[in-house]
């Protein structure tokens, strides 16, 4: 089974200023993806950034990158010259295709950042 | 488009009450969810239609009831609820083809059962 750890549940970062949120997940699969989704109050789930597991070049979208570490299982999230609007739940997610062929995407428990001005 | 609507995006039932959730996408994904989300708390997932067929149920009571009726559709058909059924449930929907890519998820529908 697939397991995705978030050890961080609440994190605050000032404006304009560097964060970064941890997840660990554990797997025995060798083609999976990850993601990290952001849940503001609106409540919609938004795609903030995704990594294929098989590239070994960390993802970068704009202020946010991760650092992708699969020997460690290791997938942080790094939000560079924070802002007010990145306030949200931030939510570290596995994807795999499960033995009946089909994808299946599980989340870690999430983290709360709160962005201060 | 890159959407996933839900509606009702709002319900309050009561325990004896039957209604259904829908979801509707419209990017030739394969590959359909429903999560139930509560309060503070990650999503859970329920079911995972896959080609129109369900492939994954994680365990929910029967009370919960799937449907997948085409490719752009999936109904969350609810009967006989408890209270603790109250929450958000989430809609998504990816490739499908194996290609392992991002899921798109709708807003939501919050329940709450009386």
């Amino acid at each position: 089974a697939q397991t995705v750890t978030q050890s961080q549940p609440e994190m605050s970062v000032q404006e304009a200023e560097t964060v970064t949120l941890s997840c660990t997940y554990d797997t025995s699969e060798n083609n999976y993806y990850l993601f990290w989704y952001k849940q503001p109050p609106s409540r919609q789930m938004i795609l903030v950034i995704r990594q294929e597991a098989y590239k070994q070049q960390n993802a970068t979208e704009n202020r946010f990158s991760v650092n992708f570490q699969k020997a460690a299982k290791s997938f942080s999230l790094k939000i560079s010259d924070s802002q007010l609007g990145d306030t949200a739940m931030y939510f570290c997610a596995f994807m795999t295709v499960s033995q009946g062929g089909s994808e299946k995407l599980v989340f870690g428990k999430g983290t709360k950042l709160t962005v201060n001005p | 488009d890159t959407e996933v609507t839900q509606t009702p995006k709002h319900l309050v039932m009561g325990m004896t009450n039957k209604k259904s959730l829908k979801c509707e996408q419209h990017m030739g994904h394969r590959a359909m969810y429903w999560y139930k989300q509560k309060a503070k708390k990650p999503p859970e997932l329920m079911f995972v239609y896959s080609y129109e067929k369900l492939s994954i149920n994680e365990s929910v009571p029967s009370r919960f009831s799937p449907e997948c009726p085409n490719s752009s559709l999936l109904n969350l058909h609810l009967h006989a609820l408890q209270p603790e059924d109250s929450a958000l449930y989430l809609c998504a929907s990816s490739q499908g083809w194996g290609g392992l890519t991002e899921a798109f998820f709708g807003q939501g529908t919050r329940l709450t059962v009386v």
